[in-house]
């Protein structure tokens, strides 16, 4: 089966200006995450939805960050306007959500941000 | 509060001697463990997880780990690293509330496999 789908793998950005990544999840699964990792760290959760619906964004920075998944499948994340410090990859992830806490975790490539 | 704690950045190492790649844990709970890899400009891939029963999990690749609950410890080892497995590892924690896989990352061990 096809595995998780990111676009695009890089951008390059002045500050200030907006930019959005893609997320295509493995076919069937109901639940998907986006995560930030910074340069030389682990990946941070940044918002996790089941099916449609956003059911944990507590790490995501509001003011400047927003995401959806319109009809539960694709996902997109925005940052309007980005700032040198949102320099990064960020990581998609999908699970069946259908095992709860033992649900495994699906990654994408990643989309590598680079604000200049 | 989970944390979780790779105790070295970086491991350089020959190829076909042994490694080990340490990681700790803190929680007050039961927890799931996991490691994944992650090769240059690639995502994560699952290499093993714990859930339950057996302490000794083996993965792909040739990897295997043990679960030490009494150490709260989940260290990665294989018996004989190729150039191949260069690449950075990540030891997780889910933190199993909410009725999810809530994951809970290490900073990373970049593995550096020498000829």
């Amino acid at each position: 089966e096809a595995g998780v789908v990111q676009s695009p793998r890089y951008k390059i950005i002045e500050k200030k200006q907006p930019v959005a990544f893609w997320c295509n999840p493995i076919s069937g699964h109901n639940t998907l995450y986006w995560y930030l990792q910074n340069l030389g760290q682990g990946p941070e959760l940044l918002i996790r939805y089941e099916n449609e619906e956003a059911v944990d964004d507590s790490q995501l920075p509001k003011d400047r960050f927003s995401a959806e998944r319109l009809k539960g499948v694709d996902s997109t994340l925005k940052i309007q306007p980005a700032e040198l410090g949102d320099s990064a990859v960020y990581l998609c992830a999908s699970s069946r959500g259908t095992s709860g806490t033992r649900d495994t975790q699906y990654f994408g490539p990643g989309t590598r941000l680079t604000v200049l | 509060a989970q944390s979780v704690t790779q105790l070295d950045s970086q491991v350089p190492v020959f190829e076909e001697a042994p490694v080990e790649l340490r990681c700790n844990y803190s929680s007050s709970v039961s927890v799931y463990l996991f490691w994944y890899v992650q090769y240059p400009n690639q995502g994560l891939q699952l290499l093993l997880k714990y859930l339950s029963g057996s302490t000794l999990v083996k993965g792909i690749n040739g990897f295997e780990a043990e679960f030490n609950k009494s150490q709260t410890s989940f260290h990665l080892r294989k018996p004989s690293v190729h150039i191949s497995d260069t690449a950075e590892y990540f030891c997780a924690v889910s933190l199993g509330s909410g009725g999810y896989n809530k994951l809970i990352f290490g900073a990373g061990t970049r593995l550096a496999v020498h000829p």
